[in-house]
This record gives structure tokens, sequence and C-alpha cells, in this order.
């Protein structure tokens, strides 16, 4: 079955730039997205196709992708930024979908 | 404002049946696919079936195949979860998520989910 792998963790400093990377086969055909989760609130999606920033999703996410992997950036991180974050791989022509493990992001 | 309200979470024994619904407003709910995605405790988002618009086809993750079945009520603007065989594995928070496609596929609204738990 498909598989998507995260790094457990990453840590960052405030205001410095952290990137979460996701991996999967063929991943760039995948329409790959990324969600924050924080602990008692729904995910949220931060980031769609790949590179794609929803409306009222702050400047600073960023994503891209290159083959099997994409790649989260949150630039000048924030203390509010410390979340889990989640990729995403979608079967277009289903609509199934898999998750990453997750990747908690620490701001210290 | 599109709002996602799931109900029907609660305290079941494992072998038992629940049945999970999410009420949807603010957007035409008959032009979108559904999914249900879970997250146990401690653990991660697992995804559990996805239901087209119009209720045509369903998929299922392995891990519930044959015991869960998602269906959905587009005249009360509803989609459901039915839940049986419940295990103690199907603990989690159970979350409903809007499908959008064309312009790149992604949940773009979720519910604020509904807790299961099975146990004796």
């Amino acid at each position: 079955s498909y598989g998507l792998t995260q790094p457990p963790s990453v840590s960052v400093s405030p205001g410095q730039t952290a990137s979460i990377t996701c991996s999967g086969d063929k991943l760039g055909d995948k329409n790959a997205c990324w969600y924050q989760k924080k602990p008692g609130q729904s995910p949220v999606l931060v980031i769609y196709q790949a590179s794609k920033r929803p409306s009222g999703i702050p400047e600073r996410f960023s994503g891209s992708d290159s083959g099997n992997t994409a790649t989260l950036t949150i630039s000048g991180t924030q203390a509010m930024d410390e979340a889990d974050y989640y990729c995403q791989a979608w079967d277009s022509s289903t609509a199934e979908v898999v998750f990453g493990g997750g990747t908690k992001l620490t701001v210290l | 404002q599109v709002q996602l309200v799931e109900s029907g979470g609660g305290v079941v024994q494992p072998g038992r049946s629940l049945r999970l619904s999410c009420a949807a407003s603010g957007f035409t709910f008959s032009n979108y696919g559904m999914h249900w995605v879970r997250q146990a405790p401690g653990k991660g988002l697992e995804w559990v079936a996805v239901i087209w618009y119009d209720g045509s086809n369903k998929y299922y993750a392995d891990s519930v195949k044959g015991r869960f079945t998602i269906s959905r009520d587009n005249f009360r603007n509803t989609l459901y979860l039915q839940m049986n065989s419940l295990r103690a594995e199907d603990t989690a928070v159970y979350y409903c998520a809007t499908v959008r496609g064309g312009s790149g596929w992604r949940n773009d609204y979720w519910g604020q989910g509904t807790l299961v738990t099975v146990s004796s």
C-alpha cells in the first residue's frame, strides 16, 4: 500500500525557517497537501497542490515539490506555528487519500 | 459560513455498533465529496472513508473495510458513518471533511470532531 514518510520532529528557533519534508513514490503526481494540527483543534489546510496557499493562511507558509518529495517551509517561524504537520497524497481518480505520519514542529 | 458538526460519538463496547453524523451548512453539500478522517489518542491522522458528491462511489481504508459504511443524505445535508463490529483500535476522534477537487484536491473544511471510545 502507498506510504508517505515524514520526519517525526523538527525544531526551529523563533524567526528562523523551518522545513518539513514528505516522501512518497511519485508524490509529485498526487496533489500533495499539508495540514496543521494543534491539540484539541481540527486540522487546518495550509498548503494544497504542493504549493498553493488557501486564503487566510499567512504568507510565511509555502510549499514545493520535486519528484518524490514535497516540502513545507515556514519562514520567520512564530511560536503560534508550533504544531503537528501532516502531508497528504491524493488518488485523484477515487479521492482516496493517505496521510504521512506527522511531524511535530517545536519552536524554541 | 461553512459549518460541519459531527455528533454520535460516545463510549461503546467492543463488537457493538455506532452511527456518526456530520451536519453540513453554509455550502451546497450535494456538490462535494466528503471524507471521514480519524485520530487515535497520541497517533496521527488516518483516512477512513470517502463518498462522492452524489453517493455513487465509496471507498474505505483497509482497516475499516467490511465493518464501516459511509453514506449521505443530500436532502438533509448530512453525512453518516455506520460503524459495526467496533474494536478497541477504533477509539479515536472522528472528523468529517469536505473534498474539493478541480483546481487542486484538498480537504478545505473540517468539523470539530466527535470522540468514539471502544471499551468494555
